[in-house]
């Protein structure tokens, strides 16, 4: 299963808005509503952020949302703070029954 | 509240295998799965399989060995026929999964498995 395609770094200033692109297959992505979004400071396990394309866990701040349109998930973060600054990974379930990973996106707030 | 405490750094030699345990806590072990994901220095997360905590279904490639002992709330992961390429962290994640989700909710601490002659 190939790696989910997303952009090597992203950055924006503090208070701004940045969306962070997956694009996947019908075989994914496009094939079932099972996105999920990771954040991951160095030397830390990943939080879970996003699921289910859209929806967010309890504790995580509302400036995070998640949307899909066909082969593409989407990670905005709005108000971008400091402690925004991490890595951003998107998951999908696949038509193996198994999950595959973007490669992960370096967010970096000027 | 949901806990994943894995087991330690590890030291291998290449061709040998390793067993990492991932012990639960905080919630009801069987009516998860637990998801096996690793990350190369430097690198990417990889998805490497899940089980079924419920029923002990799998799905996983290749050299990797999953199984649950629910009467400790313990999963394990064995990968076989260690090479350089297999040093990682090694994360074992709480899998949500049913008809209408699919997703790795709480994470484990990871486990630094080293691939060393």
């Amino acid at each position: 299963q190939s790696a989910l395609t997303q952009p090597a770094s992203v950055s924006g200033s503090p208070g701004q808005s940045i969306t962070i692109s997956c694009t996947g297959t019908s075989s994914d992505v496009g094939g079932y509503n099972y996105v999920s979004w990771y954040q991951q400071h160095p030397g830390k396990a990943p939080k879970l952020m996003i699921y289910d394309v859209s929806n967010r866990p309890s504790g995580v701040s509302n400036r995070f949302s998640g949307s899909k349109s066909g082969n593409t998930a989407s990670l905005t973060i709005s108000g971008l703070q400091a402690e925004d600054e991490a890595d951003y990974y998107c998951s999908s379930y696949t038509s193996s029954s198994l999950g595959v990973f973007g490669g992960g996106t370096k967010l970096t707030v000027l | 509240q949901v806990q994943l405490v894995q087991s330690g750094a590890e030291v291998k030699k290449p061709g040998a295998s390793v067993k990492v345990s991932c012990k639960a806590s905080g919630y009801t072990f069987t009516s998860y799965g637990i998801s096996w994901v690793r990350q190369a220095p430097g690198q990417g997360l990889e998805w490497m399989g899940w089980i079924s905590a419920y029923n002990g279904n799998t799905n996983y490639e290749g050299r990797v060995t999953m199984t649950t002992d629910t009467s400790t709330s313990t999963a394990y992961m064995e990968l076989r026929s260690l090479s350089s390429d297999d040093t990682a962290v090694y994360y074992c994640a709480r899998l949500v999964a049913h008809s209408s989700s699919w997703y790795p909710d709480y994470w484990g601490q990871g486990t630094l498995v080293t691939v060393s002659s």
